[in-house]
């Protein structure tokens, strides 16, 4: 059974770093690409970018080049979003989710990661 | 960047109706590209449509997607109670992928 587990509610400060993670099980993690999906407060889906693990392929949407980073772990079919210095608008729920093979769509999901920050 | 909107932003209905959301994009989506997703509150959403007709697996076949271009529809044929509930499509034809803002679909 495919899985993608999320890490834990963040609660950070203005200023701060942020590394939150996607663990995939039940396939073979180096060879999909994971989305990475934001959804602010009482919002709408955003698709944030991609990544693939297996070379470390990298798409940002434009809306969020620079502003975010994507990684993995293969070792441990782990995938990261990380922000080096988050601001108050990046309070809201991160979903990472498995884009199906050869295609552009999701067909499975984590529960989300909730992300607030506030001074 | 291909822009999604979808119609109505809220539509309210009774167990048993019909349901017809609309997602028109900014431009032709490549290959009927798109695909339709349900957001119930406190969950992750779920894959409804690809291919902007194909019913991803366990999904009922009241669910249906049709359209091609730059307009396509979810049809509801009749409501469940547990069909109520947020509805967004995404076009995956070009990147950046992008979604619609979202239909809301009320208990009437």
């Amino acid at each position: 059974e495919v899985q993608l587990v999320q890490s834990g509610a963040e609660l950070k400060k203005p200023g701060e770093s942020l590394k939150i993670s996607c663990k995939g099980s039940g396939y073979n993690f180096p060879a999909y690409w994971i989305v990475w999906v934001r959804q602010m407060p009482g919002k709408g889906l955003e698709w944030m970018g991609i990544f693939y693990p297996g070379d470390s392929d990298t798409r940002y949407s434009p809306s969020f080049q620079g502003q975010v980073t994507f990684s993995a772990d293969k070792s441990i079919s782990t995938a990261y979003l990380q922000w080096s210095s988050l601001k108050a608008s990046d309070t809201a729920i991160y979903y990472c989710a498995r884009q199906v093979a050869y295609s552009g769509y999701m067909a499975y999901w984590g529960q989300g990661t909730l992300v607030t920050v506030s001074s | 960047e291909i822009v999604l909107t979808q119609s109505p932003g809220t539509l309210s209905l009774s167990p048993g109706e019909r349901a017809t959301l609309s997602c028109r994009a900014s431009q032709s989506v490549s290959s009927n590209y798109l695909a339709w997703y349900q957001q119930k509150p406190g969950q992750a959403p779920r894959l409804l449509i690809y291919g902007a007709s194909s019913r991803a697996t366990g999904i009922p076949d009241r669910f249906s997607g049709s359209g091609s271009g730059t307009d396509f529809t979810l049809t509801i044929s009749r409501l469940e109670p547990e069909d109520f509930a947020v509805y967004y499509c995404q076009q995956y034809g070009s990147s950046p992928r992008t979604f619609g803002q979202g239909t809301k679909l009320e208990i009437k």
